[in-house]
């Protein structure tokens, strides 16, 4: 159980163009769904946290015109990365709680290169 | 936001051998710890967690150490095997979930 299903695995798109990442709580609801940005061979760093029904909490530096958050239902929250530009190349992977649950459960994971 | 430092960034064993990464934490309200596996390209796996009202958790060859007066927290795993390696990550959760910068495990064979 727990699982979480994120699309699309991996996207190149050109720069200007936007792209929108989907994550999808599966046997469970989501109230919660973090967002996370990771470079090469660096760690998971927090761009923002989405509640269902409500906008979402960026974190300090993270643009949120640029990374829209929607988290419009207990399943469903897109990260849609606006105008991309070839510096937003990055592993983007969601996460979320089951409520009552301690545990975390990833998506798979988007890579996105802009050329 | 709070930060969570994670050593060392790299460590190497020989197969057989134990493995220790260690942790610190400046949230004093987090109250939950998890480690991370996360193999190249692929998302994190969660292998092991520790609440804030427990000091020690062990699962087969892997354990949690957590001291919350020092706020630092260990991941110990005994007879380390190849497929060990791996990026392994600390984290902790007070209103957020904040990682460490992972540490790059490698088992010798």
């Amino acid at each position: 159980g727990a699982v979480v299903s994120q699309h699309p695995s991996w996207v190149i798109c050109k720069s200007g163009t936007s792209v929108k990442i989907e994550c999808r709580s599966l046997d469970f609801q989501a109230t919660t769904m973090f967002w996370y940005r990771q470079f090469p061979k660096q760690s998971l760093m927090l761009m923002a946290t989405s509640n269902e029904g409500s906008k979402a909490t960026y974190e300090q530096g993270v643009e949120k015109d640029k990374f829209l958050i929607n988290h419009a239902s207990l399943t469903l929250s897109t990260l849609t990365v606006t105008s991309a530009h070839p510096e937003d190349s990055s592993f983007y992977i969601c996460s979320a709680r089951l409520q009552g649950y301690y545990g975390y459960t990833f998506g798979s994971g988007t890579r996105l290169t802009v050329v | 936001g709070e930060n969570v430092e994670q050593h060392p960034s790299t460590l190497s064993v020989q197969e057989g051998d134990s493995a220790v990464i260690k942790c610190t934490y400046s949230d004093s309200a987090s109250n939950y710890f998890p480690w991370y596996k996360q193999e190249l390209g692929k998302r994190p796996q969660l292998i092991i967690d520790i609440r804030s009202n427990v000091g020690e958790k062990k699962d087969q060859r892997i354990a949690v150490t957590l001291n919350k007066t020092a706020k630092h927290f260990s991941l110990h795993i005994t007879e380390t095997q190849p497929e060990d390696s791996a990026v392994y990550f600390c984290a902790s959760k007070g209103n957020d979930m904040r990682f460490g910068a992972g540490t790059r495990l490698t088992v010798k064979p």
